[in-house]
């Protein structure tokens, strides 16, 4: 049984960092393709970052030069370093599974707060 | 870039059958996929594919799409299915590579 467990979320001031984790479970990690997708309080979801089994790495242009997905597939784990955040960044960061060209397991989320 | 358009809302009685859809240019050549999330929950996929049910998802749920609309049908509607579902695609050659549809209230009465 696939099990995500996202964590890290934190209230911070806008311009610092934060590092998100997602442990994973119950499938061949290193196989799949894993993503982040937030949703901002109230609002729909939209699709952060993908990183592929072998490492390529896409985000959508708010979040590009400030964020960073990375893998660890010895660990099953995933990661999403984010840099020099804003208020817009304020959302509900999910991990997912991808599979074909659609999310097919997604976590718990972790709340990411930016605000002084 | 890409733009999907869902209503903001739709209601319907138990019983009955509820029809959200999702519009975008061409969206009948792109694969489609539909996630329903209810309130404080983690989405959960119920179509992909346009048309196809992952395992655990009820047989009420069905999906189509063709020209400028992909549509989600829920049979049967129970008081439990009542949730924001978003629809989405996939398309590598756009920026951005993924883009979900607005979401679409569904109100249970």
């Amino acid at each position: 049984q696939v099990q995500l467990v996202e964590s890290g979320g934190a209230l911070v001031k806008p311009g610092g960092s934060l590092r998100l984790s997602c442990a994973a479970s119950g499938f061949t990690f290193s196989d799949y393709y894993m993503a982040w997708v937030r949703q901002a309080p109230g609002k729909g979801l939209e699709w952060v970052s993908y990183i592929s089994s072998s490492g390529s790495r896409y985000y959508v242009d708010a979040v590009r030069g400030r964020f960073t997905i990375s893998r660890d597939n010895a660990k099953n784990s995933l990661y999403l370093e984010l840099d020099s955040l804003r208020a817009e960044d304020t959302a509900t960061y999910y991990c997912a599974t991808v599979g074909g060209y659609n999310f097919d397991s997604w976590g718990q989320g972790t709340l990411v707060t930016v605000s002084s | 870039s890409y733009v999907l358009t869902q209503h903001p809302s739709v209601s319907v009685a138990p019983g009955q059958t509820a029809t959200i859809t999702c519009g975008g240019e061409r969206i009948g050549t792109k694969n489609v996929h539909w996630y329903q999330q209810k309130p404080r929950q983690a989405p959960v996929l119920v179509v992909y594919d346009d048309s196809e049910r992952p395992l655990g998802i009820p047989e009420r749920f069905s999906g189509s799409n063709s020209g400028n609309t992909a549509t989600l049908t829920i049979s049967r509607v129970e008081a439990g299915d009542e949730a924001d579902f978003y629809c989405q695609v996939w398309d590598s050659s756009n920026d951005p590579h993924v883009i979900f549809g607005g979401g679409t209230k569904l109100t249970v009465l």
